[in-house]
């Protein structure tokens, strides 16, 4: 079964951009969260799709923003790039969503954003 | 912001011995898991603990789960040259914050 996949997988964007980042999940896998990871503030919960709802969103300004497809695949989007934002992007998947399931999160490679 | 502490923030051993990592948390919990990093690629999953249990194991691996101190520790017994890497403790809340949060992360080297 193959895991997680991010795409793509490095990336440099400039000051005021804006960025797609995508996230497949692990075949039948309904459950998608996003995590930033920086040196300075460590891994940083995101946002969890489920079956295209966002079911919790972490404390990250509105420039950051996701959806979620009918085939469970997933995207984030962060607007308007700010040099902060360089960070390690991290996408996973599980078979249920967060809430007393206790269901194993499997996580994608990361996708490394450089912003100038 | 960080639910968990995790410490030490960074342990070096030597090869063969037992590694013992420790993390703290701050609010109820529905589980506690633990995941390795290898040089800032994706996390691996180790081993997930129901806030209902006190201890599992898998192979090397060795958690406990204090809820009342609000605390857990990983033990890697026998440590290999590939155990290198940076080891995190998540928490997934319950009563409407079930999101999955991290903690700091210990850095850990064994020396062959």
């Amino acid at each position: 079964k193959a895991g997680v996949t991010q795409t793509p997988r490095y990336l440099i964007k400039t000051r005021g951009q804006q960025v797609t980042l995508s996230c497949s999940p692990i075949s039948g896998h309904r459950s998608v969260s996003w995590y930033q990871q920086t040196p300075g503030q460590g891994l940083q919960f995101l946002f969890e799709y489920f079956s295209e709802t966002q079911r919790n969103k972490g404390n990250f300004p509105g420039r950051f923003s996701g959806r979620q497809f009918s085939n469970s695949r997933s995207e984030m989007n962060v607007s308007t790039l700010e040099l902060g934002d360089s960070a390690l992007y991290l996408c996973a998947s599980s078979l249920s969503p967060s809430g007393g399931a206790n269901d194993e999160q499997f996580f994608g490679p990361g996708t490394r954003l450089t912003v100038l | 912001s960080q639910q968990g502490e995790e410490d030490p923030q960074a342990l070096s051993i030597q090869e063969g011995e037992n590694a013992t990592m420790n993390c703290s948390y701050k609010t109820s919990i529905n589980n506690l898991q633990w995941y390795r990093q290898n040089s800032g690629r994706g996390l691996v999953h180790l081993i997930l603990i129901r806030s209902n249990e006190r201890e599992k194991h898998s192979g090397r691996l060795r958690v406990t789960l204090d809820t009342s101190k609000k605390s857990s520790s990983l033990l890697i017994t026998a440590s290999r040259a590939a155990d290198t890497a940076s080891y995190f403790c998540a928490t997934e809340g319950n009563f409407g914050n079930e999101k999955l949060t991290f903690g700091t992360g210990t850095r850990l080297t064994i020396i062959p």
